[in-house]
């Protein structure tokens, strides 16, 4: 069936080193969304991508939709303490919602 | 590791009827699990947080007693849409906070088209 690959499933990085996250979907996405979970909070959206080879930026954060649109990264340069939690991608396929499990960023001082 | 079921993971209905959505936490007990709604190509919103034991805590804008959520058990939440009219389309997300651990786990969602 249709599914969304993340990873890694953890990242551990010292404050200030770069951190990048993949989605691999088995199907082609019309679009894919990306969510940030903080600890015991709900998801937050991030950002919507749409368009092949699709590149957005969000401050120090960057999201690219593959050419194929069967994969999107999300790169953060520099992590600082703020950005720790779970990442999620959402991608929708044929009417339907697949998302990945989530990328746990863990950033120490 | 930890798995949320969502059933059913799709569903049609007639305009009028109702619809009930379970969402069950497999191998983790869950004091507290949560409601979100996705509209196509809109981000997810959280509906209501379902807590076991005790009546639900609705988000503002989102009424009540057309979406009647019950948390029966510490492995079971179910979401029913009352009435159910074509605005009620969309894709129904459950995730449950493991009790011990504090995580919280998705589940697979469920379509919900309303003719």
């Amino acid at each position: 069936g249709q599914q969304v690959m993340q990873i890694p499933q953890y990242q551990h990085v010292q404050e200030g080193e770069d951190f990048t996250t993949y989605c691999n979907s088995s199907t082609t996405l019309s679009n894919i969304q990306w969510y940030k979970q903080r600890p015991g909070g709900h998801p937050v959206f991030l950002i919507q991508l749409v368009k092949s080879g699709e590149v957005k930026k969000q401050k120090r954060l960057t999201f690219q939709f593959g050419e194929a649109k069967k994969n999107s990264s999300l790169h953060i340069t520099a992590t600082q303490t703020t950005d720790v939690g779970t990442y999620f991608c959402w991608g929708g396929s044929q009417g339907n919602l697949i998302f990945g499990k989530g990328t746990k960023l863990s950033v120490k001082p | 590791g930890a798995v949320v079921s969502q059933h059913p993971s799709r569903v049609i209905c007639k305009s009028g009827t109702s619809v009930k959505i379970e969402c069950r936490s497999l191998d983790f007990q869950a004091t507290t699990m949560f409601w979100y709604r996705q509209f196509p190509k809109q981000s997810l919103m959280l509906m209501a947080t379902s807590n076991e034991g005790s009546k639900a805590t609705y988000e503002q804008g989102v009424e009540k007693d057309k979406f009647l959520i019950n948390h029966a058990s510490l492995t079971l939440s179910t979401l029913t849409v009352t009435s159910a009219h074509p605005e009620d389309s969309s894709f129904y997300i459950c995730s449950a906070r493991d009790s011990r651990l504090g995580t919280q786990y998705f589940g697979p969602g469920t379509r919900l088209l309303v003719l």
